[in-house]
This record gives C-alpha cells, structure tokens and sequence, in this order.
C-alpha cells in the first residue's frame, strides 16, 4: 500500500507564472488536507476537502490559490501569478474517514525567484 | 497566538539520555498528537492521545497529557543518534468545525549526539 504521494518534490517558478502542486492520497482515503510550513516553522492549515468537495478553506489565502479533489485523480493545490512569499513547503495529508491519524506526504518545496 | 507551543525550541543530548519535549495550547481538544519530521522530510506520526487519557506509551516513547494545564510532553527514552529530528505537537481542537483541522506547534529540534 503505497503512502502519500506528491508531486513534484521541487518546484521552481518565476513570479507571475502558476504553480501545480499534486498530492494523491493513501488508498481508501478520502479526505485530504494541504498544510504550508515556511523555513523553522510549523505546518499552517491551508484547506481541507473530501472527493469533490471542500469542507474547509478557511486556511488558505482568498486570492491566488485554490484547491481541488476531483472524483478521479489527485487533489491539486493551485497558485496563481506566484510571489516570492509563496516560497515553501506544501504538505499534504490524508486521513481515512473515522480515524484521526492523519499520514503526510513528503512534501513540494516551491521556490519562487 | 500560536495553539500548540513546544519547548524547548532546540534540545542537544548524548545518545543514551532521555529528552523532553513540552508542549502548550490554549483551546480545548478532541486529541493532541506528536509527530517527528527529519530534515527536508515529510511528518511521521507519533503517537496520539486523546483528551480523556492521561498518559500513553509507544515502544520508546511516552506521552503526558494534563487537560487542566492545557500541556504535554513528549519523552523519549535511550535516545539514539537517529531521534535527531524536529519534534511537533498538534491539537485537534473540539469545535473545530472539521474533522481533523490540526494545529501545529514549531516544533522543538532535538539533536542527539553519538
């Protein structure tokens, strides 16, 4: 049983350009959480959602990002027009539906120059 | 202010030793759990507790939780030169309107040395 997939790893863009990120929960999961966690800090709680549904954005920023869990696929955080203050670790996690064990992915650090 | 406060902020031990980890928050919880994280890696999940324990082990660790002082600590006993890790505290908070919203610390990074 495969674990948390994300990808890529790294991710390098320009100011202005978008950044995909991919995060493919363990299977049998079908929630999914995306968490920012900038250098010598914690995880910060950006959005929570179910197959096709978001239940919780009350993390992420109301411009420039959004997220999705489509019905088939990996869930993709999406930044547009990107800044240097987008620069870091985007985690994601799944969890399966009754349990609080929550198992993270290893991580897309995004860089933007 | 920040739920989920560890300290110390950064621990330094010779492999053998035990380290302690503390942790604070400051609204009511469903669970508090502790996760590692070994540089540039994703978390792995510790041990969770929830609000009705007290105390819980796993292998070489040991979790505290004392609701009235809205705390835990983390124990690690016989630490090896592979603990070398930041160590996170997260709370689900109760209300917290969606399952599993956690809410992390920044964490304490221990080095343990051989």
């Amino acid at each position: 049983n495969a674990g948390v997939m994300q990808n890529p790893r790294h991710l390098v863009r320009r100011r202005g350009q978008e950044a995909r990120l991919r995060c493919s929960p363990m299977k049998g999961h079908s929630h999914v959480y995306w968490y920012r966690q900038l250098p010598e800090e914690g995880l910060k709680f950006m959005v929570y959602l179910q197959k096709e549904n978001i239940i919780d954005e009350s993390g992420m920023p109301k411009e420039r990002f959004s997220a999705e869990f489509p019905k088939e696929g990996p869930s993709i955080l999406r930044i547009q027009q990107v800044v240097r203050g987008d620069s870091a670790a985007y985690f994601c996690a799944s969890l399966a539906t009754g349990s609080y064990e929550q198992y993270f992915g290893p991580g897309t650090r995004l860089t933007v120059t | 202010s920040q739920q989920g406060e560890e300290d110390p902020q950064a621990l330094s031990i010779q492999e053998g030793e035990n380290a302690t980890m503390n942790c604070s928050y400051k609204t009511s919880i469903n669970n508090l759990q502790w996760y590692r994280q070994n540089s540039g890696r994703g978390l792995v999940h510790l041990i969770l507790i929830r609000s009705n324990e007290r105390e819980k082990h796993s292998g070489r660790l040991r979790v505290t939780l004392d609701t009235s002082k809205k705390s835990s600590s983390l124990l690690i006993t016989a630490s090896r030169a592979a603990d070398t890790a930041s160590y996170f505290c997260a709370t689900d908070p109760l209300g917290g309107g969606s399952q599993g919203n956690l809410i992390f610390g920044k964490g304490t990074k221990l080095s343990v040395k051989p």
